[in-house]
């Protein structure tokens, strides 16, 4: 069936790096993405990765795509406490249809 | 600000109300989305528009009726809810309805069903 899971929760120290995981089911999946979600806002894109790619680099972000495994993983560099957020995995099923993942809660610590 | 805004942030309602929510896209796209986030559950698909129709409706109860007048406009009428449907009600548009289009969220509606 169809189902992003995501570790809940992860807490590190200012100045580390962070990495979130998600695994997928549907690897028919083109497009995979990560979103963050801040205390009382909507979604907010941060990169997403095509299916047909290892790797993408945006600044302090790095996607990793494992396809043979069905996973994704996003590093955040240098982790600031501007960077407390749920982080969201989804896969794309076509049509607009995006299934989520529950949500990894980061905390960054001072 | 990602374009895409949502009135009101936050509503509380009893069950024998009828209430609507409100999302504006100002990116010119032309499909819309309503998402239903609830306290750890994944994001629910609710309804899906593309060009102002209906081309998904992911089993929700007929107590929330979806109307989209124009590309731009998307509203979620709401009448006889029960408590379990309070959640963050989440808009979100995109360009097309292709798999590689992105979908921009707005800040949500949070919904109190007393």
């Amino acid at each position: 069936g169809e189902d992003v899971e995501q570790s809940l929760f992860l807490s590190v120290r200012e100045g580390d790096s962070s990495v979130i995981n998600c695994t997928y089911t549907d690897s028919s999946s083109t497009y995979l993405y990560w979103y963050k979600q801040e205390p009382g806002a909507g979604l907010q894109l941060l990169t997403y990765i095509f299916s047909n790619m290892d790797m993408k680099q945006d600044q302090r972000l790095t996607v990793l795509l494992n396809k043979k495994d069905k996973h994704l993983s996003l590093r955040i560099a240098d982790t600031q406490t501007g960077d407390s957020a749920i982080y969201f995995c989804a896969e794309s099923m076509g049509k607009g249809n995006l299934i989520f993942g529950k949500g990894t809660k980061l905390s960054v610590k001072p | 600000e990602t374009g895409v805004t949502q009135t009101p942030r936050h509503l509380v309602m009893g069950m024998t109300n009828k209430k609507s929510l409100k999302c504006e896209q100002h990116l010119g796209h032309n499909a819309m989305y309503w998402y239903k986030q609830s306290a750890k559950k994944p994001l629910e698909l609710m309804f899906v528009y593309s060009l102002e129709e209906r081309v998904e409706n992911n089993s929700v109860p007929s107590r929330f009726s979806p109307e989209c007048p124009n590309s731009s406009h998307l509203f979620l009428h709401l009448h006889t809810l029960q408590p379990e449907d309070s959640a963050l009600y989440l808009c979100a548009s995109s360009q097309f309805l292709a798999g590689t289009d992105t979908q921009y969220f707005g800040p949500g509606t949070r919904l109190t069903v007393l």
